[in-house]
């Protein structure tokens, strides 16, 4: 059973303008929320994370939010930019900031086009 | 430029097989992980050490997997007998207690 789930396989949106995915989880317990890059072939790249502690958690263009309450978050990159292209990955953790196993979505393709 | 190192990048064998896989973790890195990536799973959790120590390795089937950290800087996954159903891309990741885990490039697995 999934506890992390990326319900849009896909996202296209145009250069310049605002990406935003979304994640959903069904576990209470978890506690860390960490969001993920990866280009074909290969391995994930670590982008940002959050603790349950708060709701929104920001690095440049990139901004986490945390709605716990309705167990959603979301990641926002504004603007932007082709070389965003790749999977995005949501991964949550039950162990907080203590790094511990991760629960991964299926992801979700972005392509940013000029 | 640090980063987790795995090998083989790609390993294709007959069903039967013994296959290695091995990873060097980030120096300095006291936590690594071994995660499969298929199309239907995703990525899942096959085991994971701290301070070469096993954490959690249920993620494993244990007739024929086994993860090891025989010292500080060399993890190893073993698959014997391989199976069909083990194709996927297998990740290593490393990190220390607090934070995130970086990840290697993977070795992608196929089992014919």
């Amino acid at each position: 059973d999934q506890q992390v789930k990326q319900n849009s396989p896909s996202l296209s949106v145009q250069e310049g303008r605002i990406s935003i995915l979304n994640c959903d989880y069904t576990n209470s317990m978890f506690d860390y929320f960490l969001w993920y890059k990866k280009y074909p072939a290969e391995g994930p790249t670590f982008l940002i994370s959050i603790s349950s502690i708060k709701d929104k958690n920001e690095d440049g263009r990139f901004t986490v939010f945390l709605n716990k309450s309705a167990k959603h978050l979301s990641l926002h990159i504004v603007p932007s930019q082709p070389g965003d292209s790749a999977v995005y990955f949501c991964a949550a953790s039950d162990t907080g900031s203590t790094l511990g196993r991760l629960y991964f979505g299926r992801g979700t393709q972005l392509t940013v086009w000029p | 430029d640090a980063r987790v190192t795995q090998t083989p990048r790609h390993k294709v064998t007959e069903m039967g097989q013994e296959v290695t896989m091995r990873c060097q973790p980030i120096l300095g890195h006291n936590t690594v992980f071994w995660y499969r990536q298929t199309m239907m799973q995703g990525l899942e959790l096959l085991a994971y050490f701290r301070n070469r120590a096993p954490l959690d390795d249920s993620g494993m089937p244990k007739d024929r997997f086994s993860a090891e950290m025989p010292d500080a800087t060399l993890a190893t996954l073993k698959i014997q007998p391989s199976e069909p159903r083990d194709s996927a891309v297998y990740f290593c990741a490393s990190g220390l207690v607090r934070g995130a885990a970086f990840f290697g490039q993977g070795t992608r697995l196929t089992v014919v």
